[in-house]
């Protein structure tokens, strides 16, 4: 499968751990984003990277979430002491953009992290 | 601010009717217009955008800018359409995509 991989798919966590995720983009897409989607609701953005430069934050993302993309590959996102209210499903997203394109090009989503904070 | 509003959670047509899925949009400048369908048991992916002004899978849209609007249409619905469905909204110089709730579509035999 050559699509967005994310994992896990599935965490449980007990209130206060830190969590962490991984996804990984479609290997020559340059752009990766994070959104979070809770039930009954479309997904919110957390963030966005063009290679491994972190450029858009939506202020949902508080000081408990980072995330990174060192090498303009992969990426993970981090949630330290988790609440209870960050349970929901963590959904990742590439695209490719040619240089000077602004437009926003085809997003290709993940499969998604389920979390489950108790 | 950018929001994007759904008015239906659902709507159930049968096989071969009509179907417009409305979606309503409110922002100060020009927006860029998406529907994205998540069929069940598979991801989110993007069905159509404005800018293209194509058509998929016999799906239409058109963006309204008088009514802040971008409805999905199908004259003819087929029971392989059942999904969710959300509109979203991309304002300038941003690459960030705003959603909508979502409305399900469910179509019967």
């Amino acid at each position: 499968d050559t699509g967005v991989s994310q994992n896990p798919r599935h965490k449980i966590t007990k209130r206060g751990q830190n969590v962490t995720f991984r996804c990984d983009p479609i290997s020559e897409h340059n752009r990766l984003y994070w959104y979070r989607q809770t039930l009954g609701q479309g997904p919110e953005f957390l963030t966005y990277f063009q290679n491994e430069a972190q450029l858009e934050k939506s202020r949902l993302l508080s000081d408990r979430f980072s995330a990174e993309r060192p090498k303009g590959s992969f990426s993970t996102l981090e949630i330290q002491r988790t609440e209870q209210g960050d349970s929901a499903m963590y959904l990742c997203a590439s695209s490719l953009a040619p240089p000077g394109q602004g437009a926003q090009q085809k997003l290709f989503f993940g499969s998604g992290t389920q979390l489950s904070v108790l | 601010a950018q929001r994007v509003t759904q008015p239906e959670k659902l709507l159930s047509v049968f096989k071969g009717a009509p179907v417009e899925l409305k979606c309503n949009y409110s922002y100060s400048g020009s927006p860029e217009l998406f529907w994205y369908v998540q069929y069940s048991r598979q991801r989110l992916q993007l069905l159509l955008r404005h800018i293209s002004r194509e058509s998929i899978k016999g799906f239409t849209a058109d963006l309204n800018k008088g009514e802040t609007s971008f409805h999905l249409k199908k004259p003819f619905a087929q029971e392989e359409d059942s999904a969710m469905y959300y509109c979203a909204l991309r304002g300038t110089g941003f690459q960030k995509l705003v959603f909508g709730t979502g409305t399900r579509l469910l179509v019967s035999p």
